[in-house]
């Protein structure tokens, strides 16, 4: 398995304004990932943090609003830029060692913007 | 989109009773893995069975899979009221990420 933290574990923002999250694993991985939980909904996924590259955004996420960043195998970087209301939910980060194996989830971000 | 689409929606039940929930989805899958929430919080990995499975067992956990009927079910026995959750399956499509479904509330009632 993986421990993998996040920070903060909760915020609330002011409207207009950014929150950047970090996400740790204790152990190099080679996927990480950005999933979005909105209040009562499943996960959707954000986008692939790519090691030294650009991340792999979804439909309907994109970089100007969810800018990501992986400098290294066991670190990553989600901000929510310019937040609306509709931005509440929870974030989290997971991360898989190889492909088609267990994913592991961090602990969320609970975001509240007001 | 949502791959899979995990049924009941809502499951309420007494402590010592069986669980169980289903799972369908749409496409081919290298595997499929149920995940548990508690009250909003983080995701714990509960089990992953691949495609070339058709069951296995974790203590008190029991996963199949049918790749004929594109379906799974995940059975509790003897729950407890730390079961109260909520459950979720989730496709890997093609050793990327993973599609999650809607989900199974799970009550667990002493």
């Amino acid at each position: 398995s993986a421990v993998i933290s996040q920070k903060p574990s909760r915020d609330i923002c002011q409207r207009g304004t950014s929150l950047t999250i970090q996400c740790q694993v204790d152990s190099q991985v080679t996927m990480m990932f950005w999933y979005r939980q909105q209040p009562g909904q499943s996960l959707t996924l954000i986008a692939t943090a790519n090691q030294g590259s650009e991340a792999t955004y979804e439909s309907g996420f994109v970089i100007d609003k969810f800018p990501i960043s992986r400098p290294n195998l066991t670190f990553s970087t989600l901000t929510v830029s310019n937040m609306s209301p509709e931005d509440s939910s929870i974030y989290l980060c997971s991360v898989e060692r190889a492909r088609q194996e267990t994913q592991y989830f961090g602990p969320g971000t609970r975001l509240l913007v007001l | 989109s949502q791959q899979g689409e995990e049924d009941p929606q809502a499951l309420s039940i007494q402590e010592g009773e069986n669980a169980t929930m289903n799972c369908s989805y749409k496409t081919s899958i290298n595997n499929l893995q149920w995940y548990r929430q508690n009250s909003g919080r983080g995701l714990v990995h509960l089990i992953l069975i691949r495609s070339n499975e058709r069951e296995k067992h974790s203590g008190r956990l029991r996963v199949t899979l049918d790749t004929s009927k594109k379906s799974s079910s995940l059975l509790i026995t003897a729950s407890r009221a730390a079961d109260t959750a909520s459950y979720f399956c989730a496709t890997d499509l093609s050793g990327y990420a993973l599609n999650f479904g809607k989900g199974t509330s799970l009550l667990v009632t002493p």
